[in-house]
């Protein structure tokens, strides 16, 4: 998996529950990011990082928290689970130093929302 | 804006016979293109990456794409497909001068293989 995890691989979760997905690397690159990805949808941004202490939003953001207090981990927190945001998840590291980077993408966690 | 339109949602292809999954884009000058593929249930992985140097470029599992700037295509292709390659394919375009360097994925093209 390209030096990313991600933990859980599968949550369920009722309405209105919280939880926080893990993700890490181990090739201290400073740029991560996460996305969700949807039938028919391809993958969306949620949330990045470009480094300790910075994040950003993308195309997708409400509903979702992140914050990176160190380089190697990247939590992505749900603070009130909705049925929508039933998806599967997705941590990637790299990319955005410059264009040209290769981001490389954890296994996926798989949530449901009832 | 930047963004990405894959032409198929699903292609079929017989074990042995040439694969073509289309990717077209709208972007500035000088974008960057990947192909993605993600097996079932599992990750996405990198095939290959078009990044200004030659127009041609070369994956990995035999797969190569031409970056085409005049018809703003990056087709995938193979000459031989091979069961092992039944999987959905993305490609994804990155253009720092309009989208600062964020990634846009297209919708995903899945490929099936028959025996």
């Amino acid at each position: 998996n390209a030096g990313v995890t991600q933990t859980p691989k599968f949550q369920v979760l009722k309405t209105g529950q919280s939880m926080t997905l893990q993700c890490a690397q181990d090739m201290n690159h400073e740029y991560m990011s996460w996305y969700r990805q949807d039938p028919g949808m391809g993958l969306r941004l949620i949330h990045y990082s470009v480094g300790a202490g910075i994040t950003d939003q993308g195309e997708v953001p409400n509903g979702y928290n992140v914050s990176r207090s160190t380089t190697e981990d990247f939590p992505l927190r749900l603070l009130s689970a909705a049925p929508s945001q039933t998806s599967v998840y997705f941590c990637a590291r790299g990319g955005i130093v410059s264009s040209t980077d290769t981001q490389y993408f954890g296994p996926g966690t798989r949530l449901t929302v009832l | 804006a930047q963004s990405v339109t894959q032409l198929d949602s699903h292609v079929s292809v017989s074990e042995g016979t040439p694969v073509l999954l289309r990717c077209n884009y709208s972007s500035s000058y000088s974008p960057s293109l990947f192909w993605y593929v993600q097996h079932p249930n599992k990750g996405l992985q990198l095939l290959l990456k078009y990044t200004s140097a030659a127009t041609l470029v070369k994956g990995i599992n035999g797969f190569e794409a031409e970056f085409k700037k005049s018809e703003t295509s990056f087709h995938l292709t193979k000459p031989s497909a091979h069961m092992s390659d039944a999987a959905e394919y993305f490609c994804v375009v990155s253009d720092p001068e309009s989208s600062g360097d964020k990634l846009t994925f297209g919708t995903g093209t899945r490929l099936a293989v028959r025996p």
